[in-house]
């Protein structure tokens, strides 16, 4: 079946730090990448997408490159706030055909001033 | 901007004791899903819903759950029989239509089994 693997957490980082969340997936057919964010106390929000190879999806600095040939999807950002702690999960929908999302484990980002 | 809500916020409930799980999802949206997350795993699929039924269902989603779109806002997840390890945050989410629109989820209800 389809599976997704995040880098374990927390990652640390100063203000201003460059951030890399390393995310594979294993898929048959051609899914959907995402990035979800889940800041604390609240719920999953989506943070970006791509649908199809080499497609780079991008919001509030973030970005991620669909890489078909790496099986990746590693979420990047140039200079990270404090505001962006929270926990990112890597996810995957319609490798198979079916509409569910395939979570990985989360990754927590906690940043310091 | 139109959410998916989700009540309670927080459920303590007795080991074989029925709960239910509320959700209202986006008003124009067409497909509903749960998902749950036992701390510090995966968020997992239980169960997706479509045009009043049951459209795919995971391996966890067995004969003590249920889901049920009641009225034409709520949509809910009971749990029949409680048990220790049904211990999780729950999810609500829903898409408008087409498998691979955004899904957008609601706060979550934290289920504690005691």
């Amino acid at each position: 079946g389809d599976s997704v693997t995040q880098m374990e957490g927390p990652v640390t980082l100063s203000e201003e730090a460059f951030l890399t969340i390393n995310c594979t997936y294993t898929a048959t057919g051609y899914p959907s990448l995402f990035w979800y964010v889940q800041y604390p106390g609240e719920g999953l929000q989506l943070l970006l997408k791509a649908t199809k190879a080499d497609d780079k999806g991008s919001n509030k600095g973030f970005e991620a490159t669909y890489r078909k040939e790496t099986t990746s999807f590693h979420l990047e950002k140039g200079s990270v706030q404090v505001s962006d702690s929270a926990v990112y999960f890597c996810a995957l929908i319609g490798g198979s055909g079916y509409s569910t999302l395939t979570f990985g484990k989360g990754t927590m980002l906690l940043v310091s001033p | 901007e139109p959410e998916v809500t989700q009540t309670p916020s927080h459920q303590v409930t007795q080991m074989g004791q029925e709960v239910i799980l509320r959700c209202v999802p986006i008003s124009n949206h067409l497909y509903f899903y749960w998902y749950r997350q036992i701390l510090g795993q995966k968020v997992e699929f239980l169960v997706s819903f479509y045009n009043n039924e049951i459209s795919e269902k995971s391996e966890i989603f067995d004969d003590q759950f249920s889901v049920e779109r009641p009225d034409g806002s709520n949509f809910t997840l009971k749990i029949r029989s409680t048990k220790l390890e049904d211990s999780a945050m729950y999810f609500c989410a829903s898409i408008r239509t087409g498998i691979t629109d955004t899904q957008y989820f609601g706060p979550g209800t934290r289920l504690t089994v005691l």
